[in-house]
């Protein structure tokens, strides 16, 4: 039974499309978050939700929306793909900062 | 802003030796987090460590936190092929605790 599930697991889209990632957990966590690992591996915060509150919001173009319509659900909406938001995107999910996050199997975006 | 700094950023070694990596960052904080990835793959927790002094071991790693000096160290020992991976620290920015800040990565290949 998988803890941190997202849907895709691939998406190749063209330049201009516009997609959606969904995320869900079943740990019973109140925090749920984006991040985004580029080709070099390096992983970015990009959104935090608490009990569908967004707590934390990053540097991040306005072409990314989350949304989160439960605290097990956090979707991450992203408008006009460019080929820069090629990467692999995980959902994350924590119970607090004593006890590390869980991380999703991950979604690897191409965009052509 | 909390910057984290691993070296090395990629290590090959032999199987058998020991080797550290290294984890700096540059704001106070009690909250350091190691995960394992491997290619392709989503991240896996090791360690949690929580407190200045914590010291934690799972067979032939352990992770150990020195606050004051804002440094951690990822030992192995007598390293195997399957310890072959890609290993992150992570840590808490204290302000808000729900935000995690990784390292580069160090990429650890262990040769047979």
């Amino acid at each position: 039974d998988t803890a941190v599930s997202q849907t895709p697991k691939y998406l190749v889209t063209q330049m201009g499309n516009d997609k959606s990632i969904k995320c869900e957990q079943n740990l019973g966590h109140d925090t749920m978050y984006w991040y985004k690992q580029d080709s070099k591996k390096f992983l970015k915060i990009m959104f935090s939700y608490n009990n569908k509150e967004l707590i934390i919001n990053e540097t991040v173009p306005n072409r990314f929306s989350p949304k989160s319509p439960d605290k097990a659900h956090l979707n991450l909406h992203i408008n006009s793909l460019e080929l820069g938001d090629s990467a692999v995107y995980f959902c994350a999910s924590s119970q607090g900062s004593g006890y590390g996050y869980t991380f999703g199997s991950g979604t690897r975006l191409t965009v052509v | 802003e909390l910057k984290v700094e691993q070296n090395p950023l990629f290590l090959s070694m032999q199987e058998g030796k020991n080797y550290t990596i290294y984890c700096n960052y540059s704001t106070t904080s009690d909250r350091l987090y190691w995960y394992r990835q491997d290619p392709g793959k989503s991240l896996e927790s090791l360690f949690v460590l929580l407190s200045n002094g914590a010291v934690k071991q799972e067979g032939r790693l352990m992770a150990s936190l020195d606050t004051k000096a804002r440094l951690s160290t990822l030992h192995i020992t007598a390293a195997v092929h399957d310890l072959s991976a890609t290993y992150f620290c992570a840590v808490a920015a204290t302000a808000a605790y729900d935000k995690i800040i990784f390292g580069k990565g160090t990429r650890l290949h262990i040769l047979p």
